[in-house]
């Protein structure tokens, strides 16, 4: 079945480790898209790529790094500078003219202590 | 500056009411598309529905539908005869077509309704 992937459900890490959320997905999308939400919040956008090879920030970036080195795959680091990463974060994809829907992942849940 | 405001924050009805959903939404621009999604407690969000700046007509498709009125820029979603499955955190989002075309959503808090047995 086509969809998107994301590994760990639950993840728990110490502060002060980087730690590297995994997104896949098989629907054959250009666009990627990582975002976050804090209970009671909506989401949002931290990282958003169109193409292979190219990615960019988006509205709270500051903390994260991305790689988009296959079609498949986008995966989202949380470093040690990320100042509140206990979060859930949600990763979606879409064909890549916008605007079109995003289609999204069953999210990691991270908890750092 | 682009908006979404979802200003219900909590809906607690009983199953079988009908309950409708506001979406407010704030863009300068003249062409951009409108979203709704559901998220169960599960946590993935679930696509409903898209609809273009053009379009003002209302849909319907089974028990929901959708009410866009750009002169109040709204765009509100109304589930008929509830049922307990419809308990979910709902997201309005906006998407402008910009210069870059990025596709990027602006969400709303989200509205999270409760249908009670």
């Amino acid at each position: 079945d086509g969809g998107i992937t994301q590994s760990p459900k639950y993840l728990f890490r110490k502060e002060g480790q980087n730690v590297t959320l995994s997104c896949e997905q098989n629907l054959n999308h250009d666009a990627m898209y990582w975002y976050r939400q804090d209970p009671g919040q909506g989401l949002r956008l931290i990282y958003y790529s169109q193409i292979v090879n190219d990615f960019q920030k988006g509205d709270i970036a500051e903390g994260y790094s991305v790689s988009r080195e296959k079609k498949e795959s986008f995966p989202l680091t949380v470093t040690s500078a990320q100042k509140n990463p206990t979060a859930f974060y949600l990763c979606a994809s879409s064909t890549r003219t916008g605007p079109h829907e995003q289609y999204f992942g069953p999210g990691t849940r991270l908890t750092v202590t | 500056a682009q908006k979404v405001t979802q200003a219900q924050t909590e809906i607690s009805v009983v199953e079988k009411e009908d309950v409708t959903l506001d979406c407010v939404y704030e863009t300068r621009d003249t062409t951009y598309y409108l979203f709704w999604y559901k998220q169960p407690p599960s946590g993935e969000l679930v696509f409903l529905i898209r609809r273009n700046s053009f379009d003002e007509q209302n849909e319907i498709s089974g028990r929901y539908s959708w009410n866009f009125q750009k002169s109040t820029s709204s765009f509100n979603f109304t589930i008929t005869a509830s049922q307990v499955v419809d308990s979910a955190v709902y997201f309005c989002a906006l998407s402008e077509l910009g210069s870059s075309n990025t596709g990027k959503l602006i969400f709303g808090q989200g509205t999270t309704l409760q249908v009670k047995p």
